[in-house]
């Protein structure tokens, strides 16, 4: 059973457009919510995260948006470029130190 | 600093041949993670370690085990290899309270 569910699967867009990734989650428990970016061949790595009391937080070109309520988050690239494309999985972390993935949404930046 | 280091990168084994998969961080982190990355399903968390001494369970440890030999180290080994088992294993850590940093990956072949 899937703890946090990420959609779409993989995503095609321009440059400059502005590709939007969703997660939705289940369990109230998870108090924390990274994104990860992977390039291939390579771990992933940290790209921004967000607590569960700020419904939006941007650092740079990267968005996340937090519905509570709802319980789902989604990350928004602004002006995206060839160089944002990668792999990006959301994460959900429990008060157990247990951290679960989504399955992942491979970006594709056309130039 | 090297951050999070993992040996070997590649690794074939034959089904029933055992083998441990090595980690270590140098940022005196209090916990270290294993995960596996299979295609499709996002990386699915094998074994935790809070801390010096503890280890823990996560969503799929059948068929493996873990050490943590001291607060740098946390080994993964396989007893009896499968081709199940066949996967990217991504060691990480993790400081009190934020995210992960994940090492650069090992990739395991079961024939």
């Amino acid at each position: 059973q899937q703890q946090v569910k990420q959609s779409p699967q993989s995503l095609i867009v321009q440059k400059g457009g502005i590709p939007i990734i969703n997660c939705a989650y289940e369990n109230t428990a998870f108090d924390y919510f990274p994104w990860y970016q992977q390039f291939p061949g390579k771990g992933p790595a940290l790209l921004i995260a967000i607590r569960p009391d700020v419904s939006e937080k941007k650092e740079g070109r990267f968005t996340i948006s937090f519905n509570k309520s709802a319980k789902q988050f989604s990350l928004h690239i602004m002006d995206s470029q060839p160089g944002d494309s990668a792999t990006y999985f959301c994460a959900a972390l429990n008060t157990g130190n247990q951290f679960y993935f989504g399955t992942g949404t491979s970006l594709t930046v056309i130039p | 600093n090297a951050g999070v280091t993992q040996t070997p990168k590649f690794q074939v084994l034959k089904t029933g041949q055992s083998m441990t998969l090595q980690c270590a961080q140098d940022m005196n982190h209090n916990s270290m993670y294993w995960y596996r990355q299979d295609p499709g399903m996002g990386l699915r968390l094998i074994y935790y370690s809070a801390s010096e001494g503890t280890t823990d369970k996560g969503e799929v440890p059948n068929g493996y085990n873990v050490s943590r030999l001291n607060k740098r180290e946390f080994s993964l080994r396989l007893e009896s290899a499968a081709p199940s088992q066949t996967s990217v294993y991504f060691c990480a850590s993790r400081p009190a309270r934020d995210t992960q940093y994940f090492g650069p990956g090992t990739r395991l072949t079961v024939l």
